[in-house]
């Protein structure tokens, strides 16, 4: 069954960096682009970041576009995001999903999140 | 401030139905898909409809969803109090060139 484990997530300190990785499983990996998407804990869902299964092709929220990076190794099955200049409001919760093959856009399988709290 | 703009809440009886609205633009809704999504409490999100109306499998018919010019809706038939949760749109901006996002609607089944 198709599985997606983020991990990374903990405490960092403003200013600092953290990178969290998506560890994928039951498909083919490669065939697919994967998003990471953030929640603050008890708010609504923020679209971060999308990386084509290619690998090349990128897109960001805006917001965030500069300081954060996506990137995957699709030997390892692996999807990362590097967080530079963490800021308090980075604080979330951040899933890994799997973009769908089936549709234009839309989101068929999400991992269940890792958590990032930036505070000192 | 989401791109996209939901009714924080709805709330129904049992058995009734509810509708959730979900409003963009020419450059989101109006030019590409629409999905929705369930959150149940401390779980993660789940695709209920994509591509404006279609159901994955294991979704029943109960959640249906349209679309028209730069709005969707979600209807949710014959409520059961498993469908409290929260309730999100979601599509492609061609002018942010980012996905986005309703700010996400509480279903309160009473």
């Amino acid at each position: 069954q198709v599985q997606l484990v983020e991990s990374g997530g903990g405490v960092v300190q403003p200013g600092r960096s953290l990178r969290l990785s998506c560890v994928a499983s039951g498909f083919t990996f490669s065939s697919y682009g994967i998003h990471w998407v953030r929640q603050v804990p008890g708010k609504g869902l923020e679209w971060v970041a999308f990386i084509w299964a290619d690998g090349v092709n990128k897109n960001y929220a805006d917001s965030l576009r500069g300081r954060f990076s996506i990137s995957r190794d699709n030997s390892k099955s692996t999807l990362y995001l590097q967080m530079d200049s963490l800021r308090a409001e980075d604080t979330a919760l951040y899933y890994c999903a799997r973009d769908s093959l089936e549709s234009s856009y839309s989101i068929d399988y999400w991992g269940q999140g890792t958590l990032v709290t930036v505070s000192s | 401030q989401s791109v996209l703009t939901q009714p924080p809440s709805v709330s129904a009886a049992p058995g009734q139905k509810v509708t959730i609205s979900c409003s963009g633009s020419s450059s989101n809704i109006g030019r590409d898909y629409v999905s929705w999504y369930q959150q149940l409490p401390g779980t993660a999100p789940k695709l209920l409809i994509y591509d404006n109306n279609k159901r994955p499998s294991g979704i029943p018919d109960r959640f249906s969803g349209s679309k028209s010019g730069t709005s969707a809706t979600l209807d949710i038939t014959g409520l059961q109090t498993g469908d409290e949760a929260d309730y999100y749109c979601g599509t492609w901006d061609i002018s942010l060139s980012a996905g986005v996002f309703g700010g996400g609607t509480k279903l309160t089944v009473l």
